[in-house]
């Protein structure tokens, strides 16, 4: 089974709407962290928000939310406002210890194409 | 200005041959990562190092070699065993687990090499 789903692969949004992208997840770890990144055109990913498995409250970092449903296995990023400049790919990533190494290892969702039209 | 450099941003090499790409980092991180992405695809772990001279295999480790002989600089040589080269390749570090606990410890990465073999 894929650990971590991004069930859309692209997405088309009007600007200064906001926006929700879809990430759920499978782990059998009750500690895990659940990471989203912003890929533009550039190719460099941007690391956006962090949602530990045990903080009691959403992530937020300004315009970017986490809606976090932890009994859905569910981590969706939310874009307040949408703007130009937010037209990317993104991609939700986790960390746990169910594989080896997992200390350390990201994995990657397939990510969502984000485009926001004027 | 701190950061992750990677050169050069564009490599074309013939088959058979071994390339270098070239990762420093000013972070003073302890973690250095070297990913792959393929179109269409998320990121794929080829190395990881947590400290110096020291570096665990990822999920596709097979056709690649890594160095890690100073804190700043994680090499990743790509060989003419790996079958199909030809892909996006990024670095990333992160703080590390000796000063972050787990599962936090988000991933900086830099601006990537695409690489053609032909």
């Amino acid at each position: 089974a894929q650990k971590i789903t991004q069930t859309q692969p692209g997405m088309f949004v009007q600007e200064k709407e906001a926006v929700t992208l879809d990430c759920t997840y499978d782990t059998s770890d009750p500690s895990y962290g659940l990471f989203w990144y912003k890929q533009p055109s550039s190719g460099e990913m941007i690391f956006l928000i962090y949602q530990g498995s045990y903080d009691q409250q959403n992530a937020t970092e300004g315009r970017y939310s986490l809606n976090f449903q932890k009994a859905r296995k569910s981590a969706n990023l939310v874009i307040s406002a949408s703007q130009l400049g937010d037209s990317a790919m993104y991609f939700c990533a986790m960390r746990d210890r169910t594989i080896l190494g997992g200390n350390e290892k990201l994995t990657f969702g397939t990510g969502t194409r984000l485009t926001i039209i004027p | 200005d701190g950061g992750i450099t990677q050169s050069p941003k564009y490599l074309f090499r013939k088959e058979g041959q071994n390339v270098t790409l070239s990762c420093e980092q000013n972070l003073n991180h302890d973690a250095m990562y070297w990913y792959r992405q393929d179109p269409g695809q998320g990121l794929r772990l080829i190395y990881y190092s947590q400290i110096v001279n020291d570096f665990q295999k990822g999920d596709i480790a097979e056709g690649y070699s890594v160095s890690r002989e100073k804190k700043e600089s994680f090499p990743l040589t790509v060989t003419s065993a790996q079958k199909n080269p030809t892909a996006f390749y990024l670095c990333a570090s992160s703080i590390g687990f000796g000063s972050v606990p787990y599962p936090a410890d988000e991933q900086y990465f830099g601006p990537g090499t695409r690489l053609t073999v032909t």
